[in-house]
C-alpha cells in the first residue's frame, strides 16, 4: 500500500524557517517524480514544487523561488521541503504527492495528509 | 505562467442529476489535464488524468472531455458522495497549475 506521510509543520514565526518531511512507503520511490502542494485556510490548492526521480530537475511556483527548496533521499524514501524566510502567506496545509507515472512528470495519483505551516508572530 | 479558471465557482445540484464543470486554460495544454476531489479536512484524490482518462477505482459516472484550452468535467448522475469541491489541474508545463476549484453542494 502506498503511503505518504508528511511530518515538520507548526507554527513559526515571520522570516524563520521550516524544514518539512515526507516518508514514503510500499512504491519504490526512486522511480517517481515527487512534489509538494499547498492550500492556505479556506483556499484552493496551489503546487509548490517539483523533483524529477534522482533529484537532477527541480521546479518551484514563482511566489517561493529563492525560499524554498525541495529535495530528497532516495535512500531514506524521503522528501524534503526547506521553507526559509516564511512569510504570513505561505500558512497553508502542505501536502506531498506522488506522481502518477514513473520517471515521468505527470498529475497527481497519491497524496499524503498534509502537515499545517503556520506562520505568525 | 498558464492560468486555469474553472466555472462555476458554485453548483447546486440534486442527487441524479448530471453536472458539469468547465475548465479553461490561458494557452494551450494539449491533453494534460486532470482533475480532483477534494472533501473537508481530506487531501485531494485523482479522478481523471490526461482530460479523458478515469483513474482506476473511480466510478463510471465521471468523465472527462476537450482539448487545447477548453475542458469539462461530468457527473452523470449525481450521488450523495460526490457533493465536493472539484479542481482542474494542468500539467503541461513545469509549472502545474490548478483551477480555483468548483464546489457542487446540495440544491
Amino acid at each position: 500500500e502506498v503511503q505518504l506521510v508528511e511530518s515538520g509543520g507548526g507554527l513559526v514565526q515571520p522570516g524563520g524557517s521550516l524544514r518539512l518531511s515526507c516518508a514514503a512507503s510500499g512504491f519504490s520511490f526512486s522511480t517517481y517524480w515527487m512534489s509538494w502542494v499547498r492550500q492556505a485556510p479556506g483556499k484552493g490548492l496551489e503546487w509548490v514544487a517539483n523533483i524529477n526521480e534522482g533529484g537532477s530537475e527541480k521546479y518551484h511556483v514563482d511566489s517561493v523561488k529563492g525560499r524554498f527548496t525541495i529535495s530528497r533521499d532516495n535512500a531514506k524514501n524521503s522528501l524534503y521541503l526547506q521553507m526559509n524566510s516564511l512569510r504570513a502567506e505561505d500558512t497553508a496545509v502542505y501536502y506531498c504527492a506522488r506522481g502518477r507515472v514513473e520517471y515521468s512528470s505527470s498529475t497527481f495519483d497519491y497524496w499524503g495528509q498534509g502537515t499545517l505551516v503556520t506562520v505568525s508572530s | 505562467d498558464i492560468q486555469m479558471t474553472q466555472s462555476p465557482s458554485t453548483l447546486s445540484a440534486s442527487v441524479g442529476d448530471r453536472v458539469t464543470i468547465t475548465c479553461r486554460a490561458s494557452q494551450s495544454i494539449s491533453s494534460w489535464l486532470a482533475w480532483y476531489q477534494q472533501k473537508p479536512g481530506k487531501a485531494p484524490k485523482l479522478l481523471i488524468y490526461k482530460t479523458s482518462s478515469l483513474e482506476s477505482g473511480v466510478p463510471s459516472r465521471f468523465s472527462g472531455s476537450g482539448s487545447g484550452t477548453e475542458f469539462t468535467l461530468t457527473i452523470s448522475s449525481l450521488q450523495p458522495d460526490d457533493f465536493a469541491t472539484y479542481y482542474c489541474q494542468q500539467y503541461n508545463s513545469y509549472s502545474w497549475t490548478f483551477g480555483q476549484g468548483t464546489k457542487v453542494e446540495i440544491k
